[in-house]
């Protein structure tokens, strides 16, 4: 069965600051997604990442590939209010499953 | 409509009652996935279709869950004789097409948020 762990499962920081959240896995996944979730509102794709060691930039949001396409992570510079939310990461093949997300707060 | 539309969006129901919630998918799209999100928790993986087939049916809970979907649109997820360990938020997502290597971008709808009293 294939699972993915979220790390932190919660992240309080000041605006400004930067971060990482990670997604981990033991199984080989062929590609992963990121997504951002608000609240009463479904998830959001923000990225797929296919190839191993492949670091993707979304504006203040860098993606990364685990060379060997078990892991993943998300930093955040500079973090904004905004940025508050829940980050999923997701994989699979036909199914698509998902990490538990990072519960993330921006302070103001 | 452009988006995956789900319905009701609030469902309020008694212990033991059945009840249909509604999946309506981006036309043209053939994979639709069902989760249910608990308060504050991650997404859990219910049932995926591609087009009216169910290749994996592995998440749904117990036999009082059932889904099918209908000229490879429409989704339906029963439950029956609901408990209220089944009060959660139920997504519906669907995609273009599912079951290569890549992952395509799932699109969801608001969901519907399902509460036994």
């Amino acid at each position: 069965t294939q699972l993915l762990e979220q790390s932190p499962q919660f992240l309080s920081i000041q605006e400004g600051e930067n971060l990482t959240v990670y997604c981990n896995s033991s199984s080989v996944f062929s590609s992963l997604q990121w997504y951002r979730q608000e609240p009463g509102e479904g998830p959001v794709l923000l990225v797929t990442v296919v190839t191993g060691g492949e670091v993707k930039k979304l504006k203040r949001l860098t993606f990364q590939f685990g060379d060997a396409r078990k892991d993943s992570s998300l930093h955040i510079t500079a973090a904004q209010t905004g940025d508050t939310g829940l980050y999923l990461c997701a994989g699979g093949r036909g199914k698509i499953i998902f990490g538990k997300g990072t519960r993330l707060h921006i302070l103001p | 409509g452009a988006g995956v539309s789900q319905s009701p969006s609030n469902k309020v129901t008694e212990k033991g009652k059945d009840v249909e919630l509604r999946c309506d998918p981006i036309s043209g799209h053939t994979a639709l996935y069902w989760y249910r999100q608990s308060l504050g928790q991650g997404l859990e993986f219910l049932i995926y279709f591609q087009g009216n087939s169910a290749p994996d049916k592995s998440g749904l809970p117990s036999d009082r869950f059932s889904a099918e979907r209908t000229g490879g649109s429409v989704s339906t997820l029963t439950i029956q004789r609901t408990q209220q360990e089944d009060s959660a938020v139920y997504l519906c997502a669907s995609s273009p097409r599912g079951g290569g290597l890549t992952i395509t971008e799932a699109f969801f709808g608001q969901g519907t948020r399902l509460t036994v009293v």
